[in-house]
C-alpha cells in the first residue's frame, strides 16, 4: 500500500516568508509525528497528535511553529517568518494504533535564503 | 536534545564484513529501535528491540541492549554495498510516543 507521502519534496523561501509543509499519513494510522533534521541539531522531534488527543507540542523550537491535523488524517506544518536556522528536512512519520514502529515519508527539504 | 550518542560517527568496511554501533541513552526507556536513512530523506525502520529483552535477530541484523549500561548495538553481518547508509537508534518512554534519536553512525560498504 501508500506510504507517508509528504510535499513539497523542496522548498525554496525567502526570510521572513511563511511556509507550509504537508504530510499524508499512512491509512488508518492514528499517531502523526513531525520531526526535523538539521546539520547542527542533528533528528528532532517537533510535534506528535495521537487521534482526538491534544497535540503533543513539547519539540516545536518557536511559537512561530505550528502544525494541525485535520479530521485524523492529513498534517500541516507551518512556519511563519522563516529564519535562516529552519533550513533542514522536515520529516513526517505516522504508526497505527497500538504500535510503535514509525513509518516515516521522504521528507521536504526547506532552505530559507 | 539528543538522548542518545552512537559511535563510531563513521564506519567504512568492506563488503562481506561485519559492521558494528553502538548506541547510549540517559533516561529509561519503553523500548529502543534502530533506523536506517539513505541519502538523507526517509528514515526506514529495521528492529525493535523491548526494554525487558536483551537480544533480537533479524536477517543480517543483531541487536542487544543492556539497560544496566543504558546501550544497544547493531551488528550487521556480512556487509553488502547496498547497506551503505546512515544508521540511527532511537528511544521511547512509552508506546506509541515520540522517538528521541542518537546522533547516527554513517556506514560505508565497499564492494
Amino acid at each position: 500500500g501508500a506510504g507517508v507521502s509528504q510535499s513539497p519534496s523542496n522548498k525554496v523561501t525567502e526570510k521572513g516568508k511563511d511556509v507550509e509543509l504537508r504530510c499524508d499519513p499512512i491509512s488508518g494510522h492514528t499517531a502523526l509525528y513531525w520531526y526535523r533534521q538539521s546539520l547542527g541539531q542533528g533528528l528532532e522531534f517537533l510535534i506528535y497528535f495521537q487521534g482526538n488527543s491534544a497535540p503533543d507540542k513539547s519539540g516545536l523550537p518557536s511559537d512561530r511553529f505550528s502544525a494541525e491535523r485535520t479530521g485524523g488524517s492529513v498534517s500541516t506544518l507551518t512556519i511563519q517568518r522563516t529564519q535562516q536556522e529552519d533550513s533542514a528536512v522536515y520529516l513526517c512519520a505516522s504508526s497505527p494504533p497500538a504500535r510503535e514502529t514509525q513509518y516515516f515519508g521522504p521528507g521536504t527539504r526547506l532552505l530559507v535564503l | 536534545s539528543q538522548q542518545g550518542e552512537e559511535d563510531p560517527q563513521a564506519l567504512s568496511i568492506q563488503e562481506g564484513e561485519n559492521a558494528t554501533m553502538n548506541c547510549s541513552y540517559k533516561t529509561s526507556i519503553n523500548n529502543l529501535q534502530w533506523y536506517r536513512q539513505n541519502s538523507g530523506r526517509g528514515l526506514v525502520h529495521l528492529i525493535l528491540i523491548r526494554s525487558n529483552e536483551r537480544e533480537k535477530h533479524s536477517g543480517r541484523l543483531r541487536v542487544t541492549l543492556d539497560t544496566s549500561k543504558k546501550s544497544s548495538s547493531l551488528l550487521i553481518t556480512a556487509s553488502r554495498a547496498a547497506d551503505t547508509a546512515s544508521y540511527f537508534c532511537a528511544t521511547d518512554k512509552a508506546a506509541g510516543n515520540k522517538l528521541t534519536f542518537g546522533g547516527g553512525t554513517r556506514v560505508l560498504v565497499k564492494p
